[in-house]
């Protein structure tokens, strides 16, 4: 079966720095997406990593382990509008289909502290 | 560049009626997904076009959902008779070629059916 497990939910002060973390069990692995998303939007691509490492983008930073099965997302210098869900994604799939599915954890809701 | 586009945005309908909801994908992009999120789950893969083949479409529900993709441009997702589950958010993404590129998704089309 596929799982991916993230915290429901977190709170942060601004200008702190907050890691969500991201465990998955799946069928296949081709990358792992963070994707931010605002109450009725669209989720927002941040990250894409499908190499163990981490990967820095201004304030926001993804790391992966391939082994372990884990990732997270680190957010520095914390905004108010840094308040939404992140939700954490595994790409799987065949060749011929491209490995272009996502499997999706339930999403963390961060809320931002003054 | 205009993003992915969905509509409508929000639809009511009652148990036993038809509704047709519409994705215009990002321009270029061959690959075009629908998802599903219903009420506290997580984000749910329905299919996956290449241009206007069906690649994948595993997560499809049951026979009551068809989607289409006539000339590989837009893609109309039909519910058709509705039920009281089928309400959540359903949601298009597309990406251009193959593995490793970015999925961008749309706002979604909320659905209600009571």
């Amino acid at each position: 079966g596929q799982n991916i497990d993230q915290p429901t939910e977190m709170t942060a002060t601004e200008g702190a720095i907050v890691q969500i973390n991201c465990t998955y069990q799946t069928s296949g692995f081709n990358g792992l997406f963070w994707y931010q998303q605002h109450a009725g939007e669209a989720p927002t691509f941040l990250s894409y990593n499908v190499l163990d490492g981490l990967e820095e983008k201004g304030r926001f930073s993804s790391f992966l382990s391939r082994s372990k099965g884990y990732s997270y997302l680190l957010l520095k210098e914390l905004q108010m509008k840094d308040s939404a869900s992140y939700l954490c994604a595994v790409r799987i799939g065949t060749r011929a289909g491209g490995y272009n599915k996502l499997i999706f954890g339930a999403g963390t809701r961060l809320a931002v502290h003054p | 560049e205009a993003g992915v586009t969905q509509f409508p945005s929000h639809s009511v309908i009652e148990k036993g009626q038809t509704v047709t909801l519409r994705c215009d994908p990002i321009s270029g992009h061959d690959n075009l997904y629908w998802y599903r999120r219903v009420m506290g789950k997580e984000i749910k893969f329905l299919l996956h076009f290449v241009k206007e083949s069906k690649q994948d479409e595993s997560g499809m529900p049951n026979n009551r959902f068809l989607a289409e993709r006539t000339g590989g441009t837009y893609s109309t997702l039909k519910v058709q008779p509705a039920e009281l589950e089928d309400s959540g958010v359903y949601f298009c993404a597309s990406s251009r070629g193959t593995a490793g590129n970015t999925i961008y998704f749309g706002e979604g089309s909320w659905l209600t059916v009571v």
